[in-house]
């Protein structure tokens, strides 16, 4: 079944430590997005991507990096956590040729740095 | 960059009534979505309306655009326990590459 998938679900760090939450999607699509979002709050992009070798920054500076080397897979990347990236991040795809259609989401990685 | 703004922000309704959220835009669209968002979860995509039509229907939820008055209102009728989310929507942003969220409507909807 097509999908989009979010590793891990839950995560708790230290401060200082390397973090890379995992997005993959099997639905071909070239676009995928990170979104940060507190709760209860409006989502901010933070990095896209068009495809293979793309990625951009988003409207809210981030401290994160991303990288697209194969089309399913957006990882995303926390050199250094801080109490302040304490947040919830969703990772999203959706055709780049055709925008009648939505996003799908991966149900988020809700990270939690102590 | 362009953001649709949902009003009310948040919505408490009995099971069997209807709910209408609205979201107003700042310049003119191509597209406006609206999506589902379950506590701690992540959005569930609802309807896309064009800017083109007018009104749209995908089973309990009815979507209208006013482009006009830069403004969609999102009508779930006959609405249950499970419909309690909060409700976004999304309009392209001023460069027309990607699609930006509102802050949110919190239905509940009581048993």
């Amino acid at each position: 079944e097509a999908d989009i998938y979010q590793t891990p679900r839950y995560l708790v760090i230290g401060t200082g430590k390397k973090i890379t939450l995992e997005c993959s999607q099997t639905m071909g699509h070239d676009k995928m997005y990170w979104y940060q979002q507190d709760p209860g709050m409006e989502l901010h992009l933070i990095h896209y991507s068009y495809g293979v070798n793309s990625t951009e920054k988003g409207d809210l500076s981030s401290e994160s990096t991303v990288s697209r080397i194969r089309t399913e897979h957006f990882p995303l990347t926390l050199e250094s956590a801080r109490p302040s990236h304490t947040s919830q991040y969703l990772c999203a795809s959706s055709p780049i040729t055709d925008r009648g259609y939505g996003y799908t989401f991966g149900s988020g990685t809700r990270l939690t740095v102590v | 960059s362009q953001q649709g703004e949902e009003d009310p922000q948040a919505l408490s309704i009995q099971e069997g009534e209807n709910a209408t959220m609205n979201c107003s835009y700042k310049t003119s669209i191509n597209n406006l979505q609206w999506y589902r968002q379950n506590s701690g979860r992540g959005l569930v995509h609802l309807i896309l309306i064009r800017s083109n039509e007018r009104e749209k229907h995908s089973g309990r939820l009815r979507v209208t655009l006013d482009t006009s008055k830069k403004s969609s209102s999102l009508l779930i009728t006959a609405s249950r326990a499970a419909d309690t989310a909060s409700y976004f929507c999304a309009t392209d942003d001023n460069y027309g590459q990607n699609f930006v969220f509102g802050p949110g409507t919190r239905l509940s909807v009581l048993p």
